[in-house]
């Protein structure tokens, strides 16, 4: 049972471009909620999160948007470059339960064309 | 400064055999996780150890082990490798639990033939 759902699977931007990723979860419980991008032979890297009390937050070209109501956040990448290129995850976790263990997305493949 | 280290990073093992994964977690961060990633798949949760305590368990079969030292570094034992073992295996560290500011080493290949 998947609590986390990602789309798209893939992604082709143009350079300059607006990358768009959105995930929807499940479980009301989840009160943090991190993206990951991880490059082919790397570890996820922490990206930036949000917690549920706040509907939106930019870090640089990096910007999540919250949607507590619909239990829905998406990832936006203004001014795509080629070196966005990676594999990005949502991720969401039940920062006050017993096991704070990350419940991830499949993830999405990002391709930024020069 | 050092970050999250592995060890080995890449491993080949037959069906059957046993493998010992370690991770060197961020100095100062009491918090260790470990999480397989199969090709195209997002990272499943495996175990969490905080304080050298099992504080969380995913859903794999008791094949997966894992202990965590008085030094904070962790090892994930899997016992009877299947095929299906074959993945990346990450580890990640936290200053405290639950896992948020969890940082991810650069994960281990196994591969099992």
């Amino acid at each position: 049972q998947q609590q986390v759902k990602q789309s798209p699977q893939s992604l082709i931007v143009q350079k300059g471009g607006i990358s768009i990723i959105n995930c929807a979860y499940e479980n009301t419980a989840f009160d943090y909620f991190p993206w990951y991008q991880q490059f082919p032979g790397k570890g996820p890297a922490l990206l930036i999160a949000i917690r549920p009390d706040v509907s939106e937050k930019k870090e640089g070209r990096f910007t999540i948007s919250f949607n507590k109501s619909a239990k829905q956040f998406s990832l936006h990448i203004m001014d795509s470059q080629p070196g966005d290129s990676a594999t990005y995850f949502c991720a969401a976790v039940n920062y006050g339960g017993s096991q704070g263990n990350l419940i991830f997305g499949k993830g999405t493949k990002l391709s930024v064309k020069p | 400064d050092a970050g999250v280290t592995q060890s080995p990073t890449h491993l080949i093992k037959t069906r059957g055999q046993h493998v010992t994964l370690r991770c060197s977690p961020i100095s100062g961060h009491k918090s260790v996780s470990w999480y397989q990633q199969v090709l195209g798949q997002g990272p499943q949760f495996i175990f969490q150890y905080y304080e050298k305590e099992e504080r969380g368990r995913g859903n794999f079969p008791d094949r997966f082990s894992a202990r965590q030292f008085p030094n904070y570094s962790s090892e994930l034992n899997v016992n009877a490798l299947l095929l299906g073992d074959s993945a990346l295996y990450l580890c990640a560290s936290s200053p405290r639990q639950p896992n948020t500011e969890a940082f991810f080493g650069q994960g281990t290949r196994l591969t099992v033939v």
